[in-house]
């Protein structure tokens, strides 16, 4: 089992959609989450952490649920500019290491 | 406010060649360094992480090896490429102390083996 494992997608949307992706990690003890945005043949960008109690960035919403070990990013009213590969990320107590999940490719269409 | 810099931005290099990628870091002391491999339709990959100067681990064994000779200098090299080396390569920082490490990332070194 991997240990940070996503929905590759492609998710095809229409301009004004909300979409929603699950990523499930498998270590128990994992402390840190955070969502990345990579662009094609960019380097990922942090879009947000996730916090315990979830978050919410403009539109975005993030949340995280340990009982079941899964997080989860909410984008309301999709614009063509949100398309990209979101990435889940964990960082296990551990180290500093993170663990990036393989992406999640999003392609809003006008 | 920080920075960090990689070059050079792509790169096309013999097999059997050898390899020196550089990762500079600006604004921030004593940064925990990495360096991770992205295939072509593929997830990150670590290979290299560093907490100081001249500490190195290395994730997974293969033909490359790091270096840190600076506080905010990293280094990737190796001595003879393989095809299989090619790929995207970045370097992130992150800071030193605390959990959440939140890590920034290089625009990064597109790498081709022929």
């Amino acid at each position: 089992r991997k240990e940070v494992e996503q929905d590759p997608g492609p998710f095809n949307v229409p301009e004004g959609a909300t979409v929603a992706f699950n990523c499930t990690y498998s270590n128990s003890a994992s402390q840190s989450f955070f969502w990345y945005r990579q662009d094609c043949r960019k380097e990922p960008k942090l879009l947000m952490s996730v916090y315990s109690s979830g978050n919410e960035d403009g539109r975005f919403t993030a949340q995280l649920n340990r009982a079941s070990q899964y997080i989860s990013l909410l984008i309301r009213d999709s614009k063509l500019s949100d398309s990209a590969t979101y990435l889940c990320v964990v960082n296990s107590y551990a180290g500093n290491m993170l663990t990036f999940g393989g992406g999640t490719r999003l392609m809003v269409k006008p | 406010s920080q920075t960090i810099h990689q070059w050079p931005a792509t790169l096309v290099q013999p097999v059997g060649s050898p390899l020196s990628l550089e990762c500079t870091v600006e604004g921030t002391s004593n940064p925990n360094l990495y360096w991770y491999r992205q295939a072509a339709g593929r997830g990150l990959q670590l290979l290299f992480y560093s907490v100081g100067i001249g500490q190195i681990s290395s994730e997974v064994p293969q033909n490359l090896s790091a270096s840190r000779p600076q506080d905010r200098q990293f280094i990737l090299s190796s001595k003879k490429l393989l095809l299989s080396d090619s790929g995207f390569y970045l370097c992130a920082w992150s800071v030193s102390a605390g959990l959440g490490y939140e890590q920034y990332f290089g625009p990064g070194t597109r790498l081709t083996v022929t």
